[in-house]
């Protein structure tokens, strides 16, 4: 069975544009997470979607945003990169029900120049 | 508010060595899941276990083991006879009510040296 998948593995950009970031969730699995790994800073939680809705946010400010499809794969969406954007971003799936699992893909990595 | 301490931040042990990695939970809730997770350093989290606060047996499965103690707060993991590949990074996680948020130790380091 196919993990999560996420593309592309890296993405440079400069600053004050736009990103656009990824998944694929395991087959089965309708909530999908984001997470952001800065160096120093560890795992950070940005976004959780299930069913297509926007069910928890973490403490990031509303240029990062995201949205997840019908199929219950997802979108990250940076806008007007900032140089701490860099960092790698995590995206993880679950089944939709109380509590379960996180199982993680291998991550993009983002430069932002 | 939901917290998870890992005072450890790097760890080294020879080969074949035992090293446990301590993880401290703060939490409200009286029903709460802790986890495991392993960082290699491709960068993908790989889920080694999980478990719910009113199962506080431990835990073997192969050269891992894991001690859950609610009265310290407490969800440590020890590795038996460290192998080179066992290097990584180690976190430890807890998820609270019904949220789906899960806080993150910021890890710890390990690295086995042959």
């Amino acid at each position: 069975e196919a993990g999560v998948t996420q593309s592309p593995t890296h993405l440079i950009k400069t600053r004050g544009q736009q990103a656009t970031l990824r998944c694929s969730p395991i087959s089965g699995h309708t909530s999908v997470y984001w997470y952001q790994q800065a160096l120093g800073l560890g795992l950070q939680f940005l976004l959780w979607y299930d069913e297509g809705e926007e069910r928890n946010r973490g403490n990031f400010p509303p240029r990062f945003s995201g949205r997840q499809f019908p199929n219950y794969s997802s979108e990250l969406n940076v806008n007007a990169l900032e140089l701490e954007d860099s960092a790698l971003y995590l995206c993880a799936s679950s089944l939709g029900t109380f509590q379960e699992t996180q199982y993680f893909g291998p991550g993009t990595r983002l430069l932002v120049l | 508010a939901q917290k998870v301490t890992q005072a450890q931040t790097e760890i080294s042990v020879v080969e074949k060595e035992d090293v446990t990695l301590d993880c401290v939970y703060e939490t409200r809730d009286t029903t709460y899941y802790l986890f495991w997770y392993k960082q290699p350093p491709s960068g993908e989290l790989v889920f080694l276990i999980r478990r719910n606060s009113f199962d506080e047996q431990n835990e073997i499965s192969g050269r891992y083991s894991w001690n859950f103690q609610k009265s310290t707060s407490s969800f440590n993991f020890t590795i038996t006879a460290s192998q080179v590949v066992d290097s990584a990074v180690y976190f430890c996680a807890l998820s609270e009510g019904g949220y789906q948020k899960v806080t993150f130790g910021t890890g710890t380091k390990l690295q086995v040296i042959p």
